[in-house]
């Protein structure tokens, strides 16, 4: 079945460094991709849209300017934390979908970022 | 736009015993519907899903749900448990039509399934 890969699976950093969170698609070209994020014992927020090749589309109340992704190809999507702080800590999630109608989301398996 | 709601946001059931988990869904236009699986610190795992056809959808694990349009509910059932089940469970709905954001999921809060052994 499709694979989403997502890495790292955690990563722990000081305050005001930048994290980047890569998402690939093994098996499909995944012509969207979504990033969410999950606060402990909550569902999921759709944090933006991408798109290849075109720039994503952020959902109100998320800072596009902090919350950097980049779609350059149809098997790759990066989230990029700028200048993280603690209240940035939580578990990002991203899917991909190849776009046909009946494709469902396949989820990687998370990024727990931990702001020190 | 479309709401998901799951009534429970807690289950704790014997192992063995059968266990339905809740969903209601909101939604101005036709909808596919999902259930997806979470196990701590891990991404979501799609159990099954509703696009068309039979009501009555069968997944992994042993799951099935039903959809019943009339109650925009779409019920997930398991007649047995297992340790293993233990989980968080998310219904999930998306728009029928394409276009700009079309593949969007709308998630409920999801329901924590505890097999007490």
């Amino acid at each position: 079945g499709a694979v989403v890969s997502q890495h790292p699976s955690w990563v722990i950093c000081k305050s005001g460094t930048s994290v980047k969170i890569e998402c690939r698609s093994l098996d499909f070209q995944a012509t969207t991709m979504f990033w969410y994020r999950q606060f402990p014992k909550q569902s999921l927020m759709l944090m933006a849209t991408s798109n290849e090749g075109s720039k994503a589309t952020y959902e109100q109340g998320v800072e596009k300017d902090k919350f950097l992704i980049n779609h350059a190809s149809l098997t790759l999507s990066t989230l990029t934390v700028t200048s993280a702080h603690p209240e940035d800590s939580s578990f990002y999630i991203c899917s991909a979908t190849a776009s046909h109608d009946n494709s469902p989301l396949h989820f990687g398996n998370g990024t727990r970022l931990t702001v020190t | 736009a479309q709401s998901v709601t799951q009534l429970d946001s807690q289950v704790p059931v014997f192992e063995e015993a059968p266990v339905e988990l809740r969903c209601n869904y909101s939604s101005s236009v036709s909808v596919y519907l999902f259930w997806y699986v979470q196990y701590p610190n891990q991404g979501l795992q799609l159990l099954l899903k509703y696009l068309s056809g039979s009501t009555l959808v069968k997944g992994i694990n042993g799951f099935e749900a039903e959809f019943n349009k009339s109650q925009t509910s779409f019920h997930l059932r398991k007649p047995s448990v297992h340790i293993s089940d233990t989980a968080e469970y998310f219904c999930a709905v998306r728009s029928l039509y394409s276009g700009a954001g079309s593949y969007q999921l709308t998630f409920g809060k999801g329901t924590k399934l505890s097999v007490i052994p």
